[in-house]
């Protein structure tokens, strides 16, 4: 059985760092497209960029790039997504989602994220 | 970016009637080498992830009921629920993967009249 479990809730300040993960299992990991999905609160879906953890290919949305990292790790079947300095506007839940072997649709969805940023 | 316009924003429809959501992108996203549409189709309830119904444009998801059905070609695509069920309550999105970024619609919720 496919599964992506997200890892928990975060409350941070405006400047801290996060990182948070995507435990997949159930399938081969590094043979699937895994991304990221935003949305922000009372909002839609926004594709924040994918990765191919074979080779670490990654593809960002150009309103993403530059303000987040993508990063998988196949010893451990995760897949990451970090921030250097946190923004209040980045309060949102992150969605991370495998695509199917072929096209990159979205088949499987982690629980979500929350992320909390307040002073 | 392509950009994904669905319509409408929101709609009420009676249980067991049709509910069409219309979604057009800002430029063709087939490919006549392979003959495909790269546009998916996902169901979002309240507080749940979304959820996968319809990819290729026309191609149901395992376990998606068959009242659940998309059409269309080159930028105008069209999801269709025959008869709308009270689980169906949901908001709806479309999505292109022809080219990065991936982009979703702004979505489409769907309410009981």
């Amino acid at each position: 059985e496919v599964q992506l479990v997200q890892s928990g809730a975060e409350v941070k300040k405006p400047g801290e760092s996060l990182k948070i993960s995507c435990k997949a299992s159930g399938y081969s990991f590094s043979s699937y497209w895994i991304g990221w999905v935003r949305q922000m609160p009372g909002k839609g879906l926004e594709w924040m960029g994918i990765i191919y953890p074979y080779d670490s290919d990654t593809r960002y949305s150009p309103s993403f790039e530059g303000q987040v990292t993508i990063s998988a790790d196949e010893s451990t079947t995760t897949a990451h997504l970090q921030w250097r300095s946190l923004q209040a506007s980045d309060t949102a839940i992150y969605y991370c989602a495998r695509t199917q072997m072929e096209g990159n649709a979205f088949d499987f969805w982690g629980q979500g994220t929350k992320i909390t940023v307040s002073s | 970016d392509i950009v994904m316009t669905q319509s409408p924003d929101s709609l009420a429809v009676s249980l067991g009637e049709r509910v069409t959501i219309n979604c057009k992108s800002s430029q063709s996203v087939s490919y006549s080498s392979t003959n495909k549409n790269y546009v998916a189709w996902y169901q979002q309830k309240p507080g749940r992830p979304p959820k996968l119904l319809i990819y290729w444009a026309s191609t149901r998801d395992s376990g998606v009921p068959d009242r659940f059905s998309g059409s269309g070609s080159g930028t105008d695509f069209t999801l269709t629920i025959s008869s709308l069920q009270a689980g169906d309550v949901a908001f709806y999105y479309c999505q292109q993967y022809h080219t990065s970024p991936h982009t979703f619609g702004q979505g489409t919720r769907v309410e009981i009249k």
